[in-house]
């Protein structure tokens, strides 16, 4: 079955240490996203990118960075720099093409403690 | 960019009641998704909405899009236990990179027995 993954579920770090979030689809979507979200507000777009080897910032980029080598892969991470980095993670995806374009596809989140 | 309110922020409903959220944009919606997510999980597609007057159903949901664009609204009738959760909208917008959604805070919704 087609779908987007995110490992791990949880995650602990240490002040001080950078992390890296895992994001995975196979349903061929050319654009891929990824959110925080924090009780009460909602999800932040952190960074997107809409093709291979190009990304964007989004909104609160601030301590975060990406790469986009492959198509299937969008992995996150949070830096030292990053404040504040206790959050759920969301990884999504999309495409313009099909019945409903633009949709996004969400994973099933990583929630990240700084200890 | 976008900005999409959503109200109530929280609803508590007793099982068997209809209930109402409503997602108010500050500018006119160009695709208009909503989507249900239970706490420390990723969002579920609901529905998606397009064209002004539009209104979509999914068992018991029911969404709107009002004609000029700018406020959609969902609708649960005879609520259950299983539509406990956060309910969120977003919005392409127009002048957007293609393929952006703009989401709003959303609204936590409980239904007891």
């Amino acid at each position: 079955d087609g779908g987007i993954t995110q490992s791990p579920k949880y995650l602990f770090r240490k002040e001080g240490q950078n992390v890296t979030l895992s994001c995975e689809q196979n349903l061929n979507h050319d654009a891929m996203y990824w959110y925080r979200q924090d009780p009460g507000q909602g999800l932040r777009l952190i960074y997107y990118s809409q093709i291979v080897n190009d990304f964007q910032k989004g909104d609160i980029a601030e301590g975060y960075s990406v790469s986009r080598e492959k198509k299937e892969s969008f992995p996150l991470t949070v830096t030292s720099a990053q404040k504040n980095p206790t959050a759920f993670y969301l990884c999504a995806s999309s495409t313009p093409r099909g019945s409903r374009p633009n949709e996004q596809f969400f994973g099933p989140g990583t929630r990240l403690t700084v200890l | 960019s976008q900005e999409l309110e959503q109200s109530p922020q929280s609803l508590i409903v007793q099982e068997g009641k209809n209930l109402t959220i409503n997602c108010t944009s500050s500018k006119t919606l160009y695709g208009l998704y909503w989507y249900k997510q239970k706490y420390g999980e990723g969002l579920i597609f609901l529905m998606m909405l397009q064209k002004g007057g539009e209104e979509k159903s999914h068992e018991k949901i029911t969404a709107k899009l009002d004609e000029k664009k700018q406020q959609s609204s969902l609708h649960i009738t005879a609520s259950q236990p299983s539509h406990a959760g956060i309910y969120l909208c977003g919005a392409a917008d127009r002048g957007s990179t293609l393929g952006r959604l703009y989401f709003g805070r959303g609204t936590q919704l409980t239904v007891w027995p």
